[in-house]
């Protein structure tokens, strides 16, 4: 298995455009998970699915940030418009009931300018 | 979720035993500790995990007293490759299924 995949690994924008990240779980994980890491507030997550529906969106910053899972296999992570204090490397995880531990993709380093 | 204490950084040398502590005193009954080791620019990724006594794994010990109010996690003999921040956390064991909370972690520096 690949792993968890993440798409793009770097991102630059400018303010006010939207971005969008990408993420596929490794096959088989019901549970996948979007965690946001700065310098100033460390590893904090945004939201997470169980079986392609969101249980708890508490750390989605604002109504900017959206993400879906429109099947077991894909999720995406919207922010519209973009600021320059989005800019941050976005990580999603997967796991599935088997396991104790999540498995983190490469993450996408995201640059608003 | 017990609130975990470790050191911001420690520095080593190739070949040596490192050792990071962690300090939850206020962890539950049912509170697993779990370790994730993060390279610079990759995820973080579980790398050992505990309730008491010892544990250990191709990759590292963990140590865990009576009282569960610390714990150690033990590096034997390191390599440059070792470099990377080290993340203690005190979870139910079906964390893996709800989300993570990560706090600053240690920032092991290991030089040749």
């Amino acid at each position: 298995d690949a792993g968890v995949i993440q798409s793009p690994r770097h991102e630059v924008t400018e303010m006010g455009q939207e971005v969008t990240l990408r993420c596929k779980p490794i096959s088989g994980h019901d549970y996948l998970f979007w965690y946001r890491q700065t310098m100033m507030r460390g590893l904090e997550l945004l939201i997470y699915f169980n079986n392609n529906v969101p249980i708890d969106d508490s750390g989605m910053p604002e109504d900017r940030f959206s993400a879906k899972m429109p099947n077991a296999s894909f999720s995406t992570l919207k922010i519209q418009p973009s600021e320059p204090r989005d800019s941050a490397v976005y990580f999603c995880a997967g796991t599935s009931s088997q396991y104790n531990e999540q498995f983190f993709g490469p993450g996408t380093r995201l640059t608003v300018l | 979720l017990a609130k975990t204490t470790q050191p911001i950084s420690m520095d080593s040398y190739e070949g040596q035993e490192v050792n990071i502590t962690c300090s939850h005193n206020n962890i539950a009954t049912n509170d697993y500790i779990t370790w994730y080791q993060q390279f610079p620019s990759q995820g973080p990724r579980f790398i050992i995990q505990g309730y008491k006594t010892k544990v250990t794994n191709e990759v590292a010990s963990l140590f865990i007293p009576a009282d569960r109010k610390s714990s150690t996690l033990s590096l034997p003999r390191v390599s440059l490759s070792d470099t990377a921040v080290y993340y203690c956390l005190a979870i139910k064991r079906d964390t893996g299924r709800r989300a993570l909370t990560f706090g600053s972690g240690t920032r092991l520096q290991v030089q040749p």
